[in-house]
Order: C-alpha cells, then sequence, then structure tokens
C-alpha cells in the first residue's frame, strides 16, 4: 500500500526567505505526483502537477522536483511571502490505482511578515 | 470554466435528519469525486464516479449515498449520520487518463448535532 510522508508537518520562516517542502512515498509506481495549498477551512487548490516521466515542474515562483527512484518530491517556493502561509499537501496515485489518490498529511508554512 | 462549485457552504443536522451535498462542474471531466477531511488531517477518499457509473466505493457506511445523475453534476445524501461524520467534505473533479489533475471544490463543512 503506497504511504506518503511530509516532513516537517509545520514550519515558519521569515518573509523573504526561500521555502522547501518534502513529500516521500514509498511506492514508485507512480502515474503522476500533485502538489496542493489548502486555506484553513477551504478546498484544496492544484498548485504543480509532475507526471511520472518529468523530473521538475516550474509555475512563477514555485518549483517542484520528481525523483521516482528515491520516491522523493520536493516543492520550491522562492521569496516567500505572507499569502504564501497556508498547508501544503502532495498527493501521488500508483499506476494500480486509478482515482486513489494519496495524500500526505501536509506542511503547515507560516510566512511571518 | 475551471470552477467546482459545492452547495451549501456551511450544513448543521440532527441526526434523523435527511440532507443532501451538491456539486457541479463545466470543465467536461468525466470523473467526479467525494474526499471526507477531519481538521488537520488529509482527505480520505469516499466515492469516485467515471463516466457517471460507481467505480470506487472505499467502504463507506451506508448512510452515505451518492449520486451521479449526469456528467456536470454529483451529489452526497445523507441520512441518519452521527456525530463522528461532522467534517469538510470536498468534491473535485478530473479528465479520465493516466495523467489526471485534480480540481477541488471549496467544500461543505458539516455539523452532526
Amino acid at each position: 500500500k503506497q504511504e506518503v510522508t511530509q516532513i516537517p508537518a509545520a514550519l515558519s520562516v521569515p518573509e523573504g526567505e526561500n521555502l522547501v517542502l518534502n513529500c516521500s512515498f514509498t511506492d514508485s509506481a507512480i502515474y503522476n505526483l500533485q502538489w496542493f495549498r489548502q486555506d484553513p477551512g477551504k478546498g484544496l487548490t492544484s498548485l504543480l502537477l509532475i507526471q511520472s516521466s518529468q523530473r521538475e515542474q516550474t509555475s512563477g515562483r514555485l518549483n517542484a522536483s520528481l525523483d521516482k527512484s528515491s520516491g522523493r518530491s520536493t516543492l520550491y517556493i522562492a521569496a516567500s511571502q505572507p499569502g504564501d502561509s497556508a498547508t501544503y499537501l502532495c498527493a501521488v496515485v500508483t499506476t494500480d490505482s486509478w482515482g486513489k489518490f494519496q495524500f500526505g498529511a501536509g506542511t503547515q508554512v507560516v510566512v511571518t511578515p | 470554466d475551471t470552477e467546482v462549485t459545492q452547495t451549501p457552504k456551511h450544513l448543521v443536522m440532527g441526526m434523523t435528519n435527511k440532507k443532501s451535498l451538491k456539486c457541479e462542474q463545466h470543465m467536461g471531466h468525466r470523473a467526479m469525486y467525494w474526499y471526507k477531511q477531519k481538521a488537520k488531517k488529509p482527505p480520505e477518499l469516499m466515492f469516485v464516479y467515471s463516466y457517471e457509473k460507481l467505480s470506487i466505493n472505499e467502504s463507506v457506511p451506508s448512510r452515505f449515498s451518492p449520486e451521479c445523475p449526469n456528467s456536470s453534476l454529483l451529489n452526497l445524501h445523507l441520512h441518519a449520520l452521527q456525530p463522528e461524520d461532522s467534517a469538510l467534505y470536498l468534491c473535485a473533479s478530473s479528465p479520465v487518463g493516466d495523467n489526471e489533475k485534480l480540481f477541488f471544490g471549496s467544500g461543505t463543512q458539516l455539523s452532526v448535532l
């Protein structure tokens, strides 16, 4: 069974610092890995999707890398802003479990002004 | 239109009530999902519909009854719920394929008294 872990569970950084969020998974037979942002009491907003054949994806200040062989993905957020404060979750779907996105528990980020 | 719309946003119900949660998307996605999320926990998959047919049921109690009347709508009928069913209920949609990106609604915050 696929297990997804996100460390650390919480992170606090001063504004302007770069954020590095980690996601690890146990089964490397994945279709893709997706990063989400969630604000308190709200739904999830998709940030980036990395297909299994890709090594990284970029969107603005966000960059996500994928290393399937080691079962790891990293989300980098450059020059953090207070508006980046949220919980960030990663999710993977394995090739034998279509539709069953397996989520990590998330990293709660606070960016202080 | 890249939105998934959920109604109502908040719902309070007694244990003997019957209520329904509604979800709508107009992105042409043929997969639709119900997730349950408790505070500070990751979303848990409940049901997946593919081409309007139930394809995944994660052993959810029968007091939760999903319905997909057409390709744009997804309902979750609730009956005789327990206080422990209080949670944020999230609807999501995606294309059907190997690299589907999940789009979430903002959720219904349900309280069972």
